[in-house]
């Protein structure tokens, strides 16, 4: 079936360290949103990305989409305690119209 | 701002036991979803509504059925609650292919 595979699944990090998740997807997606959840709570939206190719940017977080809008990244810079909790990624199916969430990835700052 | 309210935080019920979880949005919203989160296993879709009384099984619908009989409410039922169904269930709605608003999540216990 169609899958989102997130990688690392875990990833333990120093303050001030950068860190890199990586969202693939089986199938084309007509558009990717990225979620974050803090340990106890529920996933909150992010950002949305919809053209191939896309590149956004929420200050220490940047975003991309790829050109095949198959896969996109997430980049946090010089990472914080606040940093910490799982990360998504999330899109529509072009032409299926499912939608799939990524297998997440839990990021762990250490101070 | 969007508001998902999920009618229990925490739940306790015994094994055989019917189980209504409701969801209420208040946005309009043509999407609502119904997710558990286990620990290692990220969300997973149980079922998918687009719209009054219509509905799409998601990735594991067995041992549930939901029921949408007005825009605003989605209901999951767990028609014979088993212990292997003791999980956090969260809700969401969304607009089309807007991103999804998430409510605060039911931990539900099966003895």
């Amino acid at each position: 079936g169609q899958q989102v595979m997130q990688i690392p699944q875990y990833q333990h990090v120093q303050e001030g360290e950068d860190f890199t998740t990586y969202c693939n997807s089986s199938t084309t997606l007509s558009n990717i949103q990225w979620y974050k959840q803090r340990p106890g709570g529920h996933p909150v939206f992010l950002i949305q990305l919809v053209k191939s190719g896309e590149v956004k940017k929420q200050k220490r977080l940047t975003f991309q989409f790829g050109e095949a809008k198959k896969n996109s990244s997430l980049h946090i810079t010089a990472t914080q305690t606040t940093d910490v909790g799982t990360y998504f990624c999330a899109g529509w199916s072009s032409g299926t119209y499912k939608y799939i969430f990524g297998t997440g990835t839990r990021l762990k700052v250490l101070a | 701002d969007v508001k998902v309210t999920q009618s229990s935080r925490y739940l306790v019920k015994r094994t055989g036991e019917k189980v209504f979880l409701e969801c209420v949005q208040d946005m309009d919203h043509e999407n609502m979803f119904w997710y558990r989160q286990d620990p290692g296993l990220g969300l997973r879709l149980i079922y998918f509504s687009y719209d009054v009384k219509m509905k799409e099984k998601g990735d594991i619908p067995e041992g549930y059925s939901v029921s949408r009989e007005k825009k605003e409410r989605f209901s999951l039922i767990l028609e014979s609650a088993s212990t292997n169904q003791t999980s956090m269930y969260l809700c969401a709605s969304s607009h089309r292919d807007q991103p999804q608003h998430f409510g605060d999540g039911t931990r539900l216990s099966i003895l």
